[in-house]
């Protein structure tokens, strides 16, 4: 049973130009998060997502970054123009149904961003 | 702003020795708890889940929460030098829709 997949790995990118992030979710796991980790700090939630839904997105920032979670196909990180700044560690998780006493998170192998 | 602390570290300890961990958060609502363990350039990988008052174990692990001192922490014991890594505590938001809300981590480092 594949866990949660991410690609690519490793993301190379010039300021200005576009990342696009994806992420399969386990087999059976219709929920979707997506957290970034800049060097020596915690995870930070982003944006949680179910198909065809974005539940809760408080954790993006306004403008440049957006996502998606498509009907058929991964979940999208998307980030336009992106900064300097941007550069971190963007990990996807996914879980059966929504968290509660039982459920849990399993997270992708990441994603590193890099903006030269 | 609803906060999760832990002790950045590092915290050494020797190996065979008992290695304890802690965390607070803000959020009185928060319901479930977990503590994930992180190896350098890894993702988080899931150790231990508590949503009980009192303690829980899992071979050499142990988790404990403290409901009214809004405190949890992981206790290892007979820590071995593959247990060093960064330890993530995670705090599931109260309501039906709550994500979990990290801590930065406190890195272990078990001396052989």
């Amino acid at each position: 049973n594949a866990g949660v997949m991410q690609n690519p790995r490793h993301l190379v990118r010039r300021r200005g130009q576009e990342a696009r992030l994806r992420c399969s979710p386990m087999k059976g796991h219709s929920h979707v998060y997506w957290y970034r980790q800049l060097p020596e700090e915690g995870l930070k939630f982003m944006v949680y997502l179910q198909k065809e839904n974005i539940i809760d997105e408080s954790g993006m920032p306004k403008e440049r970054f957006s996502a998606e979670f498509p009907k058929e196909g991964p979940s999208i990180l998307r980030i336009q123009q992106v900064v300097r700044g941007d550069s971190a560690a963007y990990f996807c998780a996914s879980s059966p149904a929504q968290l509660g006493f039982n459920e849990k998170l399993f997270f992708g192998s990441g994603t590193q961003l890099s903006v030269l | 702003q609803k906060e999760v602390e832990q002790n950045s570290g590092p915290l050494s300890v020797p190996e065979g020795a008992i290695a304890s961990l802690n965390c607070t958060y803000s959020d009185r609502g928060s319901q479930s708890f977990f503590w994930y363990r992180q190896y350098s350039g890894k993702s988080p990988e899931l150790i231990m889940f508590i949503y009980s008052n009192g303690d829980k174990e899992d071979g050499r692990f142990t988790a404990q929460l403290n409901k009214a001192s809004q405190y949890v922490s992981l206790l290892i014991r007979d820590s071995q030098p593959s247990d060093s890594a960064t330890y993530l505590c995670a705090v599931k938001e109260g309501g039906s829709q709550g994500n979990l809300i990290f801590g930065k981590g406190t890195k272990l480092s078990v001396k052989p």
